[in-house]
């Protein structure tokens, strides 16, 4: 059981807009922690694709977007590509037990 | 440009310890940044196992911090994870990242590309 709250799965046409949510609690994202987005395609590891909530490291599409809000997150994807078929994972910081450093479950999101 | 390789035993007895060393290219493991390991079962999520400063200092998962240690080598420019009492439950790709920024805000911009470790008598 992760300690961020992601669903396992979503779709969406070429061209079209999704929107993969991350949820949390009043320890980690709800205290104000920030969020980061990683892309993992298969057989491959994970690469940074927003840090800080909504920033794009160098090289990645503004087609990807992020947004937090209360003690949930978001990351849009506009205009789906094929190639934009992979697991997307959120992470923040939790202050509970020590503090940790936590991952969502991790979300497949198919380009249909 | 920095990059990561991870290396290490790819079969571990159940009860052993898994031992596991990244080697860090392209840069110094005494810049500013925290050095983390991560592991994922097959066909599961990210896990956060700890992370190492060059300086040596720690900080490990609660879930898994009486059974983990990770060490810096300044002078092999590595560092490395040991993972005792191991189960079938500790098999997985561990990868090996770098950590930036603050202690509440870390993010791994850069990644290993992961050690598939099982753990089987």
């Amino acid at each position: 059981q992760s300690v961020l709250t992601q669903s396992p799965s979503v779709s969406g046409a070429p061209g079209q807009r999704v929107t993969i949510a991350c949820s949390g609690s009043s320890s980690n994202i709800g205290a104000d922690f920030e969020v980061h987005w990683y892309q993992q395609h298969p057989g491959t590891a994970p690469k940074l694709l927003i840090y800080d909530n909504n920033n794009r490291p160098s090289g990645v599409p503004d087609r990807f977007s992020g947004s937090k809000s209360g003690t949930s997150a978001s990351l849009a994807i506009t205009g789906l590509q094929a190639e934009d078929e992979a697991d997307y994972y959120c992470q923040s910081y939790d202050n509970s037990l020590s503090g940790s450093r936590v991952f969502g479950g991790g979300t497949k999101l198919t380009v249909l | 440009q920095v990059q990561l390789q991870e290396s290490g035993p790819g079969l571990v007895k159940p009860s052993g310890t898994l031992s596991l060393t990244c080697d860090v290219s392209g840069g110094s493991i005494s810049s500013a940044n925290w050095w983390s390991w991560v592991r994922q079962p097959p066909g599961k999520g990210l896990e956060w196992i700890g992370e190492v400063y060059y300086s040596g200092g720690t900080k490990y998962n609660p879930s898994l911090q009486s059974r983990v240690a990770i060490s810096v080598d300044k002078s092999k420019n590595h560092f490395s994870l040991k993972l005792s009492s191991v189960t079938a439950a500790d098999t997985a790709m561990y990868y090996c990242a770098r950590g930036i920024g603050r202690p509440s805000a870390r993010v791994f911009d850069i990644w290993g590309q992961g050690t598939m470790v099982i753990v089987s008598s």
